[in-house]
Formats: C-alpha cells, sequence, structure tokens
C-alpha cells in the first residue's frame, strides 16, 4: 500500500520556468492538500481540494494552480517560478474535510528555484 | 504571534530520558494533531485529540481545553525517536477550518 505518492522528490528550475508536481493517493480519500514548508515556519497550506471536482485556495496560493484531476490524483503548477517559491512541498491526503481526521503525507518534493 | 507556539524549538536528550513537548494555541479548535517529522523529511500522524489524553507505546499525548494546551511524552527515549515534533490545530483559518501548524521542536536523543 503506498499510501501518497509524489513526484518528483527533487527539481532544480530557472526563474520563469513551469512545472507540475504531482501528488496521487490511493487510499479511496475524498480531500487531497498541498502544503509547503521553510524554515523557521511552520506548513503553509497553498490550496486543497475537499472533493473532486474542488478545489480552494488555502493560506498561500499566489503563483500557484491546481488541478484535482480525479479522485486519486491532485496536481500543484507553477507557472513562472520564482526564487520565493524555493521550499519543500508536500501532498497529504485525508478522509475527508475538515481535517478532523488524520491526514497522510507524501515524502515531499524539495524544489530550488535559482 | 503564530496561532500554535511549541516549545521547546530544540531538544537533546540522553537515551532513557523523559521527554516533554509543550504546544500552545490562541484559536478555538475542534482537534489537535501531533505529526513526526523524519530527518529523511517524510511526516507522519501520531495522534489526533480532542479531548484528554492518548498512550501509543512509549507516547503520550495529552490536551488541556480550557488552557489551549497540549503535550507530547516520551518515556524511556531512543536515538530512533529523534525527529522533529510538530503540532497541529484543526482551526478556524480563511473561513474554513483547516490544520494551522507550529514550526515544530527538533529533537535528538544520544545514546
Amino acid at each position: 500500500n503506498a499510501g501518497v505518492t509524489q513526484t518528483p522528490k527533487f527539481q532544480v528550475l530557472k526563474t520563469g520556468q513551469s512545472m507540475t508536481l504531482q501528488c496521487a493517493q490511493d487510499m479511496n480519500h475524498n480531500s487531497m492538500y498541498w502544503y509547503r514548508q521553510d524554515p523557521g515556519m511552520g506548513l503553509r497550506l497553498i490550496y486543497y481540494s475537499a472533493s473532486e471536482g474542488t478545489t480552494d485556495k488555502g493560506e498561500v496560493p499566489n503563483g500557484y494552480n491546481v488541478s484535482r484531476l480525479n479522485k486519486r490524483e491532485f496536481s500543484l503548477r507553477l507557472e513562472s517560478a520564482a526564487p520565493s517559491q524555493t521550499s519543500v512541498y508536500f501532498c497529504a491526503s485525508s478522509p475527508q474535510d475538515p481535517s478532523n481526521q488524520p491526514q497522510h503525507f507524501g515524502d515531499g518534493t524539495r524544489l530550488s528555484i535559482l | 504571534k503564530n496561532e500554535v507556539e511549541q516549545s521547546p524549538q530544540n531538544l537533546t536528550a540522553q537515551e532513557g530520558e523523559f521527554i516533554t513537548i509543550n504546544c500552545s494555541y490562541s484559536v478555538g479548535i475542534s482537534a489537535l494533531h501531533w505529526l513526526q517529522q523524519h530527518p529523511g523529511g517524510g511526516i507522519v500522524s501520531l495522534f489526533m485529540l480532542s479531548s484528554g489524553k492518548k498512550k501509543h507505546g512509549r507516547l503520550i499525548a495529552t490536551i488541556n481545553i480550557q488552557e489551549k494546551h497540549s503535550s507530547l511524552h516520551i518515556t524511556a527515549s531512543h536515538p530512533r525517536d529523534s525527529a522533529v515534533y510538530i503540532c497541529a490545530v484543526v482551526g478556524r483559518s480563511y473561513n474554513t477550518d483547516k490544520l494551522i501548524f507550529g514550526t515544530g521542536t527538533r529533537l535528538q536523543v544520544f545514546p
């Protein structure tokens, strides 16, 4: 049982490049989340999807877009990467939203923008 | 001021010591989570609680809703307990209930 799978694990981009971070879960969870983790700060919510077909902004959505492709997959896209988006990105899922149930996290994507 | 504060930020211990990590929050919550982040980066959920106390092996989590405070205790600590421990509350943020995270407590347990 893989749980939450994120790809890639590492990525280096140049300013202005675009890329998509992929996330898939095999637990039949309804809700999925994208977070970023920066030194000295707690995890911050970028976007979430409470159920298939819906997406909503979190705390720090600027510069990102998301797609809930189906119940399993939730992707995060950086259209024009900026150095301020250098961070570790985590995808998570839970059976339902709000988060009164444990969230299951992927292993993270370490992204550097030069 | 952060809505979720953890103390201490860093903690070192000798193997076998009793460890306490504290979490205070300033918002109304419906639940509180304790998470563990391993040195490799992966995050796992340890506990979710809304009242009282939960125990799993050598880990004990308590919460006092009136005082807006939770503690995570590790008994008979071991080097494999070395990790970052993160407190997160389910609180109202941006007009919906979402996890609000503390910045974590980095624990190192030496043999």
